[in-house]
């Protein structure tokens, strides 16, 4: 079984500061873990993902996540926040003994204030 | 490349009424998926096919919920009665395939409004 706790549903950051949001997950086999964006009115977009190569992967928008396993986590950072980074977050697990579909976490609002 | 589109974008239901969705998944993508995000939680996944052929349906309501993609492209889902609980957005992905590698591509939903 997989599962994923994100462990912030709201984060609220000033424009230029860093952005953390934290995920922790649960696999029962070696997992595929991603990040998801969801503006509003827009369909989900990949951020990046972790498929067993380098523990941190860059993605987007300056975006990146470092795979931990000893801490089961993939904690989301950006060195600063721009306003446009404001929507909803989604940390996803997909691992081989699921048909490789994907869970996701309950999701991270972002807030970035001027 | 056009993206995964789906439709209606908006609909309100009373209860015990019917409502079907379509989606049309990107071209050339062999596995599309449904899923339901109910407001304030992560999608949820509903049915994912594989060309015509159904993978795994086991989060399905099969009860009140149908879904089909007759020719390995298009795809509708069907509520058939609708419930007050069953208000969510459906969200409709398509990939390559099924290796994990395959990046899942979303549409932009359908909000589903029960009265």
């Amino acid at each position: 079984a997989q599962s994923v706790t994100q462990l912030d549903s709201h984060v609220s950051v000033s424009e230029g500061t860093p952005v953390l949001l934290r995920c922790n997950y649960s696999s029962s086999y070696s997992p595929s873990l991603f990040w998801y964006v969801q503006h509003p009115n827009k369909g989900l977009q990949l951020l990046l993902k972790y498929t067993s190569a380098a523990t941190l992967v860059k993605g987007i928008n300056g975006f990146e996540a470092e795979f931990k396993k000893s801490e089961t986590s993939f904690h989301l950072t950006k060195p600063s926040a721009h306003m446009s980074d404001a929507a909803e977050y989604f940390c996803v697990v997909s691992d081989s003994g699921s048909a490789r579909q994907l869970t996701f976490g309950s999701g991270t609002q972002l807030t970035v204030l001027p | 490349e056009a993206g995964v589109a789906q439709s209606p974008r908006y609909k309100i239901i009373e209860k015990r009424q019917s409502v079907a969705f379509w989606c049309n998944p990107i071209s050339g993508h062999a596995t599309l998926y449904w899923y339901q995000q109910i407001l304030g939680q992560g999608p949820k996944l509903l049915i994912q096919f594989q060309n015509n052929g159904v993978v795994d349906d086991s989060q399905l309501p099969k009860d009140r919920f149908s879904a089909e993609r007759l020719k390995g492209v298009d795809s509708t889902l069907k509520i058939q009665p609708a419930k007050l609980e069953d208000s969510a957005v459906y969200l409709c992905a398509s990939s390559l395939g099924l290796a994990e590698y395959n990046e899942q591509f979303f549409g932009p939903g359908t909000r589903l409004t029960v009265l």
